[in-house]
Protein backbone atom coordinates (compact mmCIF):
# COMPACT_ATOMS: atom_id res chain seq x y z
CA UNK A 1 0.00 0.00 0.00
CA UNK A 2 1.84 3.12 -1.37
CA UNK A 3 -0.26 5.55 -0.12
CA UNK A 4 -0.27 8.62 -2.44
CA UNK A 5 2.74 8.94 -5.16
CA UNK A 6 4.02 11.82 -6.79
CA UNK A 7 6.24 11.78 -9.87
CA UNK A 8 8.82 13.60 -10.46
CA UNK A 9 10.50 14.42 -7.53
CA UNK A 10 12.22 17.33 -8.56
CA UNK A 11 12.46 19.03 -12.69
CA UNK A 12 13.72 21.83 -14.09
CA UNK A 13 11.80 23.51 -16.87
CA UNK A 14 12.63 26.15 -18.83
CA UNK A 15 10.59 29.13 -19.22
CA UNK A 16 7.49 28.40 -21.97
CA UNK A 17 7.92 24.61 -21.36
CA UNK A 18 4.85 22.68 -20.37
CA UNK A 19 4.87 19.65 -17.83
CA UNK A 20 2.38 17.40 -16.51
CA UNK A 21 3.02 16.69 -12.78
CA UNK A 22 1.58 12.94 -12.19
CA UNK A 23 -0.28 12.15 -8.45
CA UNK A 24 -1.71 8.62 -8.11
CA UNK A 25 -3.14 6.90 -4.83
CA UNK A 26 -4.16 3.31 -4.49
CA UNK A 27 -6.39 4.05 -1.00
CA UNK A 28 -9.16 4.43 -3.13
CA UNK A 29 -10.26 8.08 -1.90
CA UNK A 30 -12.19 10.00 -3.11
CA UNK A 31 -11.40 13.27 -2.49
CA UNK A 32 -7.77 14.98 -4.52
CA UNK A 33 -6.31 18.12 -3.92
CA UNK A 34 -3.20 19.84 -5.33
CA UNK A 35 -1.16 22.36 -2.81
CA UNK A 36 1.44 24.47 -3.75
CA UNK A 37 3.98 25.49 -0.96
CA UNK A 38 6.73 28.17 -1.84
CA UNK A 39 9.75 28.92 0.12
CA UNK A 40 8.77 29.70 4.08
CA UNK A 41 5.13 29.83 2.93
CA UNK A 42 2.16 28.17 3.23
CA UNK A 43 -0.10 25.65 1.44
CA UNK A 44 -1.98 27.24 -1.31
CA UNK A 45 -5.06 25.02 -2.92
CA UNK A 46 -4.65 25.29 -6.41
CA UNK A 47 -7.61 22.48 -7.76
CA UNK A 48 -9.39 20.14 -5.82
CA UNK A 49 -11.61 17.23 -6.80
CA UNK A 50 -13.87 15.17 -4.76
CA UNK A 51 -14.30 11.87 -7.90
CA UNK A 52 -13.72 10.92 -11.26
CA UNK A 53 -14.63 14.02 -13.58
CA UNK A 54 -15.66 16.72 -10.86
CA UNK A 55 -12.64 19.00 -10.32
CA UNK A 56 -12.79 22.85 -8.86
CA UNK A 57 -10.85 26.15 -8.66
CA UNK A 58 -9.01 26.64 -5.31
CA UNK A 59 -6.82 29.84 -4.23
CA UNK A 60 -4.00 29.80 -6.85
CA UNK A 61 -5.28 28.18 -10.21
CA UNK A 62 -3.80 30.20 -12.54
CA UNK A 63 -1.82 28.88 -14.48
CA UNK A 64 -2.74 25.55 -14.35
CA UNK A 65 -5.26 22.62 -15.15
CA UNK A 66 -6.28 19.11 -13.68
CA UNK A 67 -8.25 16.63 -14.74
CA UNK A 68 -9.69 13.75 -13.13
CA UNK A 69 -10.92 10.92 -15.12
CA UNK A 70 -9.75 8.13 -12.80
CA UNK A 71 -10.71 7.84 -9.01
CA UNK A 72 -6.32 6.74 -8.61
CA UNK A 73 -5.13 10.10 -10.95
CA UNK A 74 -5.18 13.65 -10.63
CA UNK A 75 -2.22 15.14 -12.65
CA UNK A 76 -1.93 18.63 -12.77
CA UNK A 77 -0.80 20.18 -16.18
CA UNK A 78 1.43 23.54 -16.56
CA UNK A 79 1.15 25.24 -19.52
CA UNK A 80 3.74 27.64 -20.49
CA UNK A 81 5.83 27.60 -17.40
CA UNK A 82 6.70 31.11 -15.85
CA UNK A 83 9.59 31.69 -12.65
CA UNK A 84 6.35 32.17 -10.54
CA UNK A 85 5.88 28.83 -10.80
CA UNK A 86 8.80 28.07 -8.86
CA UNK A 87 8.05 25.99 -5.81
CA UNK A 88 7.25 22.73 -4.24
CA UNK A 89 3.79 20.77 -5.40
CA UNK A 90 1.96 18.39 -3.06
CA UNK A 91 -0.80 16.53 -3.71
CA UNK A 92 -3.25 14.87 -0.94
CA UNK A 93 -5.98 12.29 -1.08
CA UNK A 94 -9.03 12.37 1.48
CA UNK A 95 -11.37 9.31 1.71
CA UNK A 96 -14.50 10.98 3.65
CA UNK A 97 -15.22 14.54 4.17
CA UNK A 98 -13.56 15.85 7.07
CA UNK A 99 -11.15 13.44 7.62
CA UNK A 100 -7.50 12.78 7.14
CA UNK A 101 -5.35 14.46 3.97
CA UNK A 102 -2.64 11.97 2.88
CA UNK A 103 -0.04 13.88 1.59
CA UNK A 104 2.47 12.61 -1.26
CA UNK A 105 6.74 13.31 -0.89
CA UNK A 106 6.06 16.48 -3.10
CA UNK A 107 7.43 17.60 -6.05
CA UNK A 108 10.51 20.53 -6.40
CA UNK A 109 9.84 22.70 -9.63
CA UNK A 110 12.22 24.88 -10.63
CA UNK A 111 11.21 27.29 -13.58
CA UNK A 112 14.40 28.84 -15.26
CA UNK B 1 -14.09 31.54 -0.02
CA UNK B 2 -12.44 30.52 2.90
CA UNK B 3 -9.07 32.35 4.78
CA UNK B 4 -7.43 30.76 7.18
CA UNK B 5 -5.09 33.05 9.26
CA UNK B 6 -2.30 31.94 11.21
CA UNK B 7 -0.21 33.83 14.00
CA UNK B 8 2.82 33.68 14.93
CA UNK B 9 4.95 33.03 11.71
CA UNK B 10 7.91 31.80 13.78
CA UNK B 11 8.11 30.71 17.45
CA UNK B 12 11.05 29.48 19.61
CA UNK B 13 10.65 28.02 23.10
CA UNK B 14 12.57 26.86 25.74
CA UNK B 15 12.13 22.99 25.84
CA UNK B 16 9.96 21.63 27.89
CA UNK B 17 7.92 25.76 28.07
CA UNK B 18 4.58 25.17 25.85
CA UNK B 19 3.96 26.20 23.16
CA UNK B 20 0.41 27.86 21.19
CA UNK B 21 -0.34 28.54 17.66
CA UNK B 22 -3.03 30.79 17.07
CA UNK B 23 -5.65 30.48 13.82
CA UNK B 24 -8.88 32.13 12.97
CA UNK B 25 -11.06 31.63 9.64
CA UNK B 26 -13.79 33.88 7.47
CA UNK B 27 -16.10 31.06 6.36
CA UNK B 28 -18.38 30.54 9.47
CA UNK B 29 -19.91 26.67 7.61
CA UNK B 30 -16.44 25.34 8.07
CA UNK B 31 -16.96 22.60 10.17
CA UNK B 32 -13.71 20.59 10.59
CA UNK B 33 -10.21 21.83 11.72
CA UNK B 34 -7.12 19.91 11.78
CA UNK B 35 -3.32 20.74 12.05
CA UNK B 36 -0.24 19.01 10.40
CA UNK B 37 2.95 18.90 11.33
CA UNK B 38 5.73 19.32 8.79
CA UNK B 39 9.70 18.23 9.72
CA UNK B 40 12.19 19.43 7.03
CA UNK B 41 12.06 18.34 3.89
CA UNK B 42 9.07 16.05 4.84
CA UNK B 43 5.62 15.93 4.05
CA UNK B 44 2.42 17.48 6.11
CA UNK B 45 1.44 15.05 8.52
CA UNK B 46 -2.05 15.02 11.15
CA UNK B 47 -1.75 15.18 14.06
CA UNK B 48 -4.97 16.31 15.87
CA UNK B 49 -8.26 17.56 14.77
CA UNK B 50 -11.18 18.82 15.71
CA UNK B 51 -14.91 19.09 14.33
CA UNK B 52 -17.15 22.30 14.65
CA UNK B 53 -19.56 20.52 17.81
CA UNK B 54 -16.08 20.16 20.26
CA UNK B 55 -15.14 22.71 21.95
CA UNK B 56 -11.42 21.26 22.95
CA UNK B 57 -10.12 17.93 22.46
CA UNK B 58 -6.50 16.82 23.79
CA UNK B 59 -3.73 13.99 22.90
CA UNK B 60 -0.83 13.47 25.34
CA UNK B 61 1.09 16.75 25.17
CA UNK B 62 -1.28 18.76 22.66
CA UNK B 63 -4.85 20.01 22.51
CA UNK B 64 -6.43 22.11 20.28
CA UNK B 65 -9.55 24.40 21.15
CA UNK B 66 -12.31 26.03 18.79
CA UNK B 67 -14.24 28.59 19.38
CA UNK B 68 -16.87 28.94 17.20
CA UNK B 69 -18.83 32.55 17.32
CA UNK B 70 -15.03 34.07 17.05
CA UNK B 71 -14.02 31.69 14.42
CA UNK B 72 -10.81 30.91 15.91
CA UNK B 73 -9.00 27.78 16.85
CA UNK B 74 -5.89 27.14 18.58
CA UNK B 75 -3.01 24.23 19.00
CA UNK B 76 -1.27 23.70 22.15
CA UNK B 77 1.96 21.78 23.21
CA UNK B 78 2.83 21.04 26.22
CA UNK B 79 6.25 20.00 27.58
CA UNK B 80 7.92 21.11 24.47
CA UNK B 81 11.00 18.27 23.42
CA UNK B 82 13.35 19.39 20.58
CA UNK B 83 11.51 16.50 18.05
CA UNK B 84 8.65 19.28 18.21
CA UNK B 85 10.97 21.38 16.25
CA UNK B 86 8.69 21.74 12.66
CA UNK B 87 6.58 23.98 10.87
CA UNK B 88 2.64 23.53 11.93
CA UNK B 89 -0.49 24.01 9.96
CA UNK B 90 -3.42 24.70 10.96
CA UNK B 91 -6.65 24.13 8.23
CA UNK B 92 -10.26 24.58 8.05
CA UNK B 93 -12.81 22.19 6.20
CA UNK B 94 -15.57 23.34 4.16
CA UNK B 95 -17.66 22.56 1.05
CA UNK B 96 -16.73 24.33 -1.87
CA UNK B 97 -18.07 23.34 -5.63
CA UNK B 98 -16.38 19.96 -6.30
CA UNK B 99 -17.21 18.81 -2.52
CA UNK B 100 -14.97 18.80 0.44
CA UNK B 101 -12.49 21.83 0.11
CA UNK B 102 -9.26 22.24 2.59
CA UNK B 103 -7.56 25.83 3.35
CA UNK B 104 -4.34 26.06 5.02
CA UNK B 105 -2.82 28.80 7.18
CA UNK B 106 0.30 30.25 6.19
CA UNK B 107 2.29 28.29 8.83
CA UNK B 108 4.07 28.60 12.23
CA UNK B 109 8.02 27.69 12.34
CA UNK B 110 8.44 26.25 15.58
CA UNK B 111 12.30 26.15 17.25
CA UNK B 112 12.17 24.07 20.70
CA UNK B 113 15.61 24.98 22.19
CA UNK B 114 17.45 22.55 24.22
Amino acid sequence: NAGVTQTPKFRILKIGQSMTLQCTQDMNHNYMYWYRQDPGMGLKLIYYSVGAGITDKGEVPNGYNVSRSTTEDFPLRLELAAPSQTSVYFCAAMGQPNTEAFFGQGTRLTVV
Amino acid sequence: GENVEQHPSTLSVQEGDSAVIKCTYSDSASNYFPWYKQELGKRPQLIIDIRSNVGEKKDQRIAVTLNKTAKHFSLHITETQPEDSAVYFCAASGFGAAGNKLTFGGGTRVLVKP
